[in-house]
């Protein structure tokens, strides 16, 4: 079984600063995908970034970017230049394939701060 | 807007009681997903029909079931309802079947509180 688990129920970073949400996963697999979702209050589903397990570089999205450690089974994401429309809950999430189904972790509230 | 409906947009029913939350996915999606989302928790993977074939199975409880007409909506019913069962209810819709890498399009979910 999967399991995706993020440490740091809530977070708050200054406006125009930097943060990073942590996240781990644990599987069997080799064949898998990582994502952060966004989920403003709104509680509308936004893609924020995906990483493809085989690739070694870390994905890049504008002031988005992961450091994906395969070794130690890590996912974090890095928001640079924060800005008050980043507030919301950031889920964490693993896919593997053949299946397509999500396993999410329960979240991180992060609120930036003007 | 992903392209994918879901509706009621919020729904209010009693425990014991029955209801049925529809999806219609994007145009050409084959696959839709169902998710629940309770309270502070993230969204857990319920079930999964592809061109109106059960594909995948989760943490979907017996008194829940789906299914996906030849026109690809889905419905998910959910019988003898609890308070527990108080959550939000997304669905999600893909092109493919789950072999290969699709994007998951979520809709903005349905409102479920059970009183």
């Amino acid at each position: 079984a999967q399991t995706v688990t993020q440490s740091q129920p809530e977070m708050s970073v200054q406006e125009a600063e930097t943060v990073t949400l942590s996240c781990t996963y644990d599987t069997s697999e080799n064949n898998y995908y990582l994502f952060w979702y966004k989920q403003p209050p709104s509680r509308q589903m936004i893609l924020v970034i995906r990483q493809e397990a085989y690739k070694q570089q870390n994905a890049t999205e504008n002031r988005f970017s992961v450091n994906f450690q395969k070794a130690a089974k890590s996912f974090s994401l890095k928001i640079s230049d924060s800005q008050l429309g980043d507030t919301a809950m950031y889920f964490c999430a693993f896919m593997k394939l053949p299946g397509n189904q999500f396993y999410f972790g329960t979240g991180t509230s992060l609120t930036v701060i003007p | 807007d992903s392209g994918v409906t879901q509706t009621p947009k919020h729904l209010i029913t009693a425990t014991g009681q029955r209801v049925t939350l529809r999806c219609s996915p994007r145009s050409g999606d084959l696959s839709v997903y169902w998710y629940q989302q309770s309270l502070d928790q993230g969204l857990q993977f319920l079930i999964q029909y592809y061109n109106g074939e059960e594909r995948a199975k989760g943490n979907i409880l017996e008194r829940f079931s789906a299914q996906q007409f030849p026109d690809l909506h889905s419905e998910l019913n959910l019988s003898s309802l609890e308070l527990g069962d108080s959550a939000l209810y997304f669905c999600a819709s893909s092109v493919e079947s789950g072999l290969v890498l699709n994007e998951q399009f979520f809709g903005p979910g349905t409102r479920l509180t059970v009183l």
